[in-house]
């Protein structure tokens, strides 16, 4: 069946580094694909989104391009803040109006 | 901002009890959606809701489980019957209508089942 598959976490990085969390979908068809984001003890916030193949979504210095390639939607950013821990997941849509998810990745940002 | 809201925050029920979980999902969306996250394992689709009736359902939604949108802003999930393996997160989601892509989520209800 459809899946999303997500590295795992926990991912811990210093302030100012790099983000990468890769994310890969099976390819049936071309869903739309998103990041949700978790901050501790609130609900998953949609973070962005890419509806079409080469659709690069996003939102707080956050990027993900969709690749029909190599199936892949990996988030980026280029410089992480503290603000940013919590777990992300990536998700595709499917018709029906389901959304499936992967296992989501902890990141821990340390000052 | 609107937002949807979930109650209660946590719900701690006896195995075999009944129990129902509550959203009020955004006041002019009209899709609804209930998912479900396991400790440490996805999150996963429960249900969908639209014009009253379920849209597409999960193999986990069996016959202990329902929906219900009582009135013009709450929409519920019952467990009839609750197991130990019951015991999860439950999120509740809602879109626009012709938008059913961005689902916007509430906080969580944490169901412990003892």
């Amino acid at each position: 069946g459809d899946s999303v598959t997500q590295m795992e976490g926990p991912v811990t990085l210093s302030e100012e580094a790099f983000l990468t969390i890769n994310c890969t979908y099976t390819a049936t068809g071309y869903p739309s694909l998103f990041w949700y984001v978790q901050y501790p003890g609130e609900g998953l916030q949609l973070l962005l989104k890419a509806t079409k193949a080469d659709d690069k979504g996003s939102n707080k210095g956050f990027e993900a391009t969709y690749r029909k390639e190599t199936t892949s939607f990996h988030l980026e950013k280029g410089s992480v803040q503290v603000s940013d821990s919590a777990v992300y997941f990536c998700a595709r849509f499917n018709q029906g109006g389901k959304l499936i998810f992967g296992q989501g990745t902890e990141l821990s940002v340390k000052p | 901002e609107p937002e949807v809201t979930q109650t209660p925050s946590h719900q701690v029920t006896q195995m075999g009890q009944e129990v129902i979980l509550r959203c009020v999902p955004i006041s002019n969306h009209l899709y609804f959606y209930w998912y479900r996250q396991i400790l440490g394992q996805k999150v996963e689709f429960l249900v969908s809701f639209y014009n009253n009736e379920i849209s597409e359902k999960s193999e986990i939604f069996d016959d202990q489980f329902s929906v219900e949108r009582p009135d013009g802003s709450n929409f519920t999930l019952k467990i009839r019957s609750t197991k130990l393996e019951d015991s999860a997160m439950y999120f509740c989601a809602s879109s626009m209508r012709g938008a059913v892509n961005e689902q916007f989520f509430g906080p969580g209800t944490r169901l412990t089942v003892l």
